[in-house]
């Protein structure tokens, strides 16, 4: 059980372009999902934490209107990098909780990467 | 001062060896401690939560001390499929809304 997965696994995309990432909870419903980022060697940074049917809530220095968070559905969260650049190019990792008291561990998925040309 | 650190490694230890990775936060009032294994290119697993009292898993122990805010994670019997790296996750909250990751502790055991 708790199984999260994300979608693409890999993408690669020209400078300017936006890219939607997908998380999604497989077998349990999610009301909170967080996306972090991972540039090499470094720690894993939370970007946002994202409520089912509320507006994300953005950690210090991520832009909202670039990284545009939708968490429509208990087993669903997007990102989506616009206007995307080579600085931008980073393992991006989602994680979904249930939020209850009894357990509120967060389960990754499997991480997407991205490479801005 | 970052917030989790750790000794980025790489530690290069022989199957069998005992090895501990050492990890210092910053916030006091920290209230919940967790090592999490990280493979090349892959998400975060839970290795296992860190108790004041200390806890032990199989051939791993866990170790916290509140004062000195310190935590360890102590291997033994090292195996090759124990190479990863070893990340050290502080939770402020307790309620698991806001982990805080170290940069990891990279650990290669070798034949």
């Amino acid at each position: 059980g708790a199984v999260v997965s994300q979608h693409p696994s890999w993408v690669i995309c020209k400078s300017g372009t936006s890219v939607k990432i997908e998380c999604r909870s497989l077998d349990f419903q999610a009301t909170t999902m967080f996306w972090y980022r991972q540039f090499p060697k470094q720690s894993l940074m939370l970007m946002a934490t994202s409520n089912e049917g509320s507006k994300a809530t953005y950690e210090q220095g991520v832009e909202k209107d670039k990284f545009l968070i939708n968490h429509a559905s208990l087993t669903l969260s997007t990102l989506t990098v616009t206007s995307a650049h080579p600085e931008d190019s980073s393992f991006y990792i989602c994680s979904a909780s249930t939020g209850t008291s009894f357990s509120n561990e967060q389960f990754f998925g499997p991480g997407t990467r991205l490479t801005v040309l | 001062r970052k917030e989790v650190e750790q000794d980025p490694g790489p530690f290069n230890v022989p199957e069998g060896a005992t090895v501990a990775f050492n990890c210092t936060y910053s916030n006091s009032a920290s209230q919940s401690f967790f090592w999490y294994r990280q493979d090349c290119r892959k998400e975060p697993k839970l290795l296992m939560s860190v108790y004041s009292s200390g806890n032990e898993d199989g051939r791993f122990t866990a170790q916290l001390n509140r004062a000195s805010q310190y935590i360890s994670l102590l291997i033994r019997d090292s195996k090759l499929s124990d190479s990863a790296t070893y990340l050290c996750v502080v939770d402020p909250t307790g309620t698991a809304s806001k982990l805080t990751f170290g940069t990891g502790t990279r650990l290669q055991v070798t034949l």
